[in-house]
């Protein structure tokens, strides 16, 4: 079965680059979007943006002048960079897997999260 | 963006109890609607997509409809492993969006 996995610092300074990276296992990760969800502390879930592993994106607009997305096939790996960063973007960081569709979309399975703090 | 109202926002319920959740999207999007289960701690795991249709070893007892507007998750006898927070999600526009939950508790 497929699997993901959430990897990168778990503190990141106010004004620099959160970068982060979800490892796929069990299955290709050709052919389908890959998402990113974040969560912060105690508060509900907000959609980062997706990727397809052509490279075809689509951002959240509140995120989209911070948010860069990549893939790595030859890796089985996506990514995610968040710059300029400041307190409020203090969360646990999922990845997700979505399907092949443009919007007949639904995550499974997720990753099982990772705290990013963003402080001094 | 497409604002997804849950209600409520909370509840409290027995074992054995029959559970409603309600979604409302603030413009139509068709059947274009999931629901998720979150526990402390966990990431959230797929009930439900497309209004209704139920995902792969999820329990019976666990069903959805509606569409348009309106979504409703019932859980028709609550068990002890049911208490969680559900969101629903819709991906009808970009950017998918959530409800902001409904904690189901003792």
């Amino acid at each position: 079965q497929v699997q993901l996995q959430e990897s990168g610092p778990g503190l990141v300074k106010p004004s620099e680059t959160l970068s982060l990276t979800c490892t796929v296992s069990g299955d290709s990760i050709s052919g389908y979007y890959w998402n990113w969800i974040r969560q912060p502390a105690g508060k509900g879930l907000e959609w980062i943006g997706r990727i397809y592993t052509s490279g075809y994106n689509n951002y959240n607009p509140s995120l989209k002048s911070r948010v860069t997305m990549s893939v790595d096939t030859s890796k089985n790996q996506f990514s995610l960079k968040l710059n300029s960063v400041s307190a409020a973007d203090t969360a646990v960081y999922f990845c997700a897997k979505g399907t092949y569709y443009e919007r007949l979309d639904w995550f499974d399975p997720w990753g099982q999260g990772i705290l990013v703090t963003v402080s001094s | 963006d497409i604002q997804m109202t849950q209600s409520p926002s909370s509840l409290s319920a027995s074992v054995g109890d029959r559970v409603t959740i309600t979604c409302r999207a603030s413009q139509s999007i068709s059947s274009y609607l999931n629901w998720y289960q979150q526990k402390p701690g966990r990431a959230p795991k797929l009930l439900i997509y497309l209004a209704s249709s139920l995902h792969s070893g999820v329990p019976s007892r666990f069903s959805g409809s509606g569409s348009g507007t309106d979504f409703t998750l019932t859980i028709s006898s609550l068990q002890s492993e049911d208490f969680a927070t559900y969101y629903c999600q819709q991906t009808s526009n970009t950017p998918w969006t959530f409800g902001q939950g409904t904690k189901v508790e003792v």
